[in-house]
Parts: structure tokens; sequence; C-alpha cells
């Protein structure tokens, strides 16, 4: 079956970065993407970009090009969004989710925490 | 970029009633690649519609998608207690990908 597992919860300083794993499994890799979106407390869901598992090729949402890199590892399956410049009202649950043009299967979630 | 409203932002229903959840895009979502996701708290979204009407793998036929264009609506035929939670649209045939902003299902 289908799975992707998600890195544990972090805890970074303001300015800090944070790199956040999703392991996939059950399904062929390279044939999807990989979406993140990310939900701060209490609000809705912020796509935040993806990234084609077959050739790396990536789109981000305008807000965060140049603060986010989405990177995959076909060799263990896992894709990776790394977010710099980190700042309080990046706190948020980040998601990976297989991208088949909607997102079908979603890791459970990141909690990151930017507090000083 | 495609903004997505979704109407009304609180439904107050009882079991077995019917639901009707509204979104509304400000500019025609191509080729109807729009979705619908349930989320309950805690957890992370489940799609239940993607293509406007096609339902997802498992998803019971008591959840139904229809519209075009600009208007879409999902339908939750008779309340199931599993059901109530918020309900999020989503467009994913333009760049931007985006999502409306929620419809909660509560219980009356």
């Amino acid at each position: 079956q289908v799975q992707l597992v998600q890195s544990g919860a972090e805890v970074k300083k303001p300015g800090a970065s944070v790199k956040v794993s999703c392991k996939a499994s059950g399904y062929t890799f390279t044939s999807y993407g990989i979406s993140w979106v990310r939900q701060a407390p209490g609000q809705g869901l912020e796509w935040m970009g993806w990234i084609s598992a077959y050739n790396g090729n990536t789109n981000y949402a305008q807000k965060l090009q140049g603060r986010v890199t989405m990177t995959t590892d076909t060799s263990t399956s896992t894709a990776y969004m790394e977010l710099r410049s980190l700042r309080s009202d990046d706190t948020a649950v980040y998601y990976c989710a297989r991208r088949r043009g909607p997102n079908d299967y979603w890791g459970q979630g990141t909690l990151v925490t930017v507090s000083s | 970029e495609i903004v997505l409203t979704q109407s009304p932002g609180t439904l107050s229903l009882s079991p077995g009633e019917r639901a009707t959840l509204s979104c509304r895009a400000s500019q025609s979502v191509s080729s109807s690649y729009l979705a619908w996701y349930q989320q309950k708290p805690g957890q992370a979204p489940r799609l239940l519609i993607y293509g406007a009407s096609s339902r997802a793998t498992g998803i019971p036929d008591r959840f139904s998608g229809s519209g075009s264009g600009t208007d879409f609506t999902l339908t939750i035929s008779r309340l199931e207690p599993e059901d109530f939670a918020v309900y999020y649209c989503q467009q994913y045939g333009s760049s931007p990908i985006t999502f409306g902003p929620g419809t909660k299902v509560d219980i009356k």
C-alpha cells in the first residue's frame, strides 16, 4: 500500500533552516510528483510547491521563492523540503503528498515550531 | 492566481441530513481540475473528489461532486457521524495551485 512517512517534529530558532524528509513506499517513486503543503495552527492549507520525482523539476509558490528548496533521492524514494531563514510565521504542520494531478496520498505531517 | 471562495464558512447539520458545500473560483478552472479534501482534527487531508466529480479510491458514494468553470459543489447525501470535519476545495489546473479557506461541517 502507498505510504508517505515524514520525519519528526522540529523546533528551530528564527533565522535557522529546517529540512523535512518524506519517505515513499508502495509505488514507483519516479512515476509521480511530490507536493508540499503547510498548515499554520488553526488555519487552512497552503500550497508550497512540488517536485517531479522523475526529473527533479520544481515549481515553488512565489512567496517562498528563494527560501525553499525541494529535492528527491530516487535511490531511497525520499523527498526533502528545506526552508531557510525561518520566521515565527513559518510555524506550521508541513505535509508531503503524492501528486497525481490532485494529491491522493499524504504523509502524517511534521510540526515545525519557530521560536526564540 | 485563481482565488477560491468557499461557502458557507460553517454548516451546522444533524446526522442523516444532506450537506451542500460551495466552491467558487475567481476565474475558470481549466479542465475541471478541481478537487475536494476532508480533514479531521490532528489528521492529514484526505482526497474525496478529483476532476470535479470523480470519487477517489475508497470514498463512499454518499459523497458527490459537480460543477464546471467557476462554480463547484460537494454534496454529502446523508451525513454520517464520521463526516463532521473541515472540507477544502483545491484547483490544480493552474499554477500556483490554490486551496479554498474551508467549510466546517459541525453537529447541530
